[in-house]
């Protein structure tokens, strides 16, 4: 079973600012990684798939990379819609499985 | 528009059990995977099933294997969730959510609270 550890837990900044989140696999999901974007009251909205690949109409601002056990979401400058809180999502092996979540909150 | 919309949640005591309902529409339900993801109050995601479009893949996490079932009516554009000997830890929203590769759309959910 693939485990997803994600940090920060928790990533105060201020808008325009940029933020850099983690998700680390406990073994090798190839680029088979998503990103996941939830507000409260809200269902999930998927942002990242296959690592880099940005959903239907995600801004520009919302970048992912990596490959393997080590990836990176980066908003490039934080506007107020993007506080909330994040998940990653592995789709390699069965079972699937999400990290913990950062929430970005406002600094 | 793709439209996912739950029913079946409820209280119930430990070791009862429930049938989860997700209708579907706005898509051509029997062309997709579809999972139930869900989400304990206040806590993260949590993936708990998947079944593929034509019902003959199925996967659970551990933590429900044995005690859920998942299935789905492709004729009613209906997937379910059968859920028994509930415990504590089982309190959370139940989402159902399309996707054989990726989850692109989910329901709000059903509440299912298991308590005494």
């Amino acid at each position: 079973e693939i485990v997803l550890t994600q940090s920060p837990a928790t990533l105060s900044l201020s808008p325009g600012e940029r933020a850099t989140l983690s998700c680390r696999a406990s073994q090798s999901v190839s680029s088979y990684l998503a990103w996941y974007q939830q507000k409260p009251g809200q269902a999930p909205r998927l942002l990242i798939y296959d690592a880099s690949n940005r959903a239907t109409g995600i801004p520009a601002r919302f970048s992912g990379s990596g490959s393997g056990t080590d990836f990176t979401l980066t908003i490039s400058s934080l506007e107020p819609e993007d506080f909330a809180v994040y998940y990653c999502h592995q789709r390699s092996n069965w079972p699937r499985a999400f990290g913990g979540g950062t929430k970005v909150e406002i600094k | 528009e793709v439209q996912l919309v739950e029913s079946g949640g409820g209280l119930v005591q430990p070791g009862g059990s429930l049938r989860l309902s997700c209708a579907a529409s706005g898509f051509t339900f029997s062309n997709f995977g579809m999972n139930w993801v869900r989400q304990a109050p206040g806590k993260g995601l949590e993936w708990i099933s998947h079944i593929s479009s034509g019902g003959d893949s199925i996967y659970y996490a551990d933590s429900v294997k044995g005690r859920f079932t998942i299935s789905r009516d492709n004729a009613k554009n209906s997937l379910y969730l059968q859920v028994s000997g509930l415990r504590a830890e089982d309190t959370a929203v139940y989402s159902c959510a399309r996707g054989g590769w990726w989850i692109d759309y989910w329901g709000q959910g059903t509440l299912v609270t298991v308590s005494s």
